[in-house]
């Protein structure tokens, strides 16, 4: 079975660029995730679905400051010309036959 | 536009059986194209994957809960729904509804319900 493993937290200044990792376990390393994003007090939402090429696919309203790539067993999520409302908890999730799981989910503070 | 929509009793007494359903609307829950989830989320923690069904009955359960726990689907009401049998305090959480995806080699979270608070208290 699959682990996520993202760094608790992170933190960047208005209108700049962050980039957020998750990263999968060894033997795991070409599986697809998805990024959810959680705003405070709110339920999850789904962001984008990220292939181990670096291709994604982003959800239904999803601004084009949200992007995706990878790079052998990570994952990353880029957020550009960070907004306000871009602070939130962001996680992976992934997958496998007959199981899912969550990444432990990254705190974003925009500065 | 699919709406998740979750229910049931806030407060859960320990020991007992904690039970929520989720009615889905905008969409059909026996497509073959989904399948259909529960997540939980306990105060200030992160979220923890607990079951999924597919609309023909398949289930796929945490191995950390699946003694506990029951997924089943009603399809000619659109909904499924969750038992959790001897809970906790350590099960209080908001309890998500989720879509999943199921397609070659997909099968993440595309829709979320709003959550539903259950707090286990005697």
């Amino acid at each position: 079975q699959p682990v996520l493993t993202q760094s608790s937290s992170a933190s960047a200044s208005l209108g700049s660029s962050v980039k957020l990792t998750c990263t999968l376990s060894s033997g795991h390393s070409s599986y697809i995730i998805a990024w959810h994003q959680q705003q405070p007090g709110k339920a999850p939402r789904y962001l984008m679905k990220l292939e181990g090429s670096g291709s994604y696919n982003k959800g239904s309203g999803v601004p084009d400051r949200f992007s995706g790539s990878s790079s052998r067993a990570d994952r990353y999520l880029t957020i550009s010309n960070l907004q306000s409302e871009d602070e939130a908890d962001y996680y992976c999730e992934t997958w496998d036959s007959n199981s899912w799981v969550f990444g432990g989910g990254t705190k974003l503070t925009v500065l | 536009q699919l709406q998740l929509q979750e229910s049931g009793p806030g407060l859960v007494k320990p020991s007992e059986t904690l039970s929520l359903t989720c009615t889905v609307s905008g969409g059909s829950i026996s497509s073959s194209s989904y399948y259909w989830g529960w997540i939980r989320q306990p105060p200030g923690k992160g979220l923890e994957w607990i079951g999924t069904i597919y609309y023909s009955g398949s289930t796929y359960y945490n191995p950390s809960l699946k003694s506990r726990v029951t997924i089943s689907v009603d399809t000619s009401k659109n909904q499924f729904s969750l038992k959790l049998t001897s809970v906790t305090a350590a099960d209080t959480a908001v309890y998500y509804c989720a879509r999943h995806v199921a397609a070659a080699g997909t099968r993440m979270i595309d829709y979320w319900g709003q959550g539903t608070l259950v707090t286990v208290s005697s």
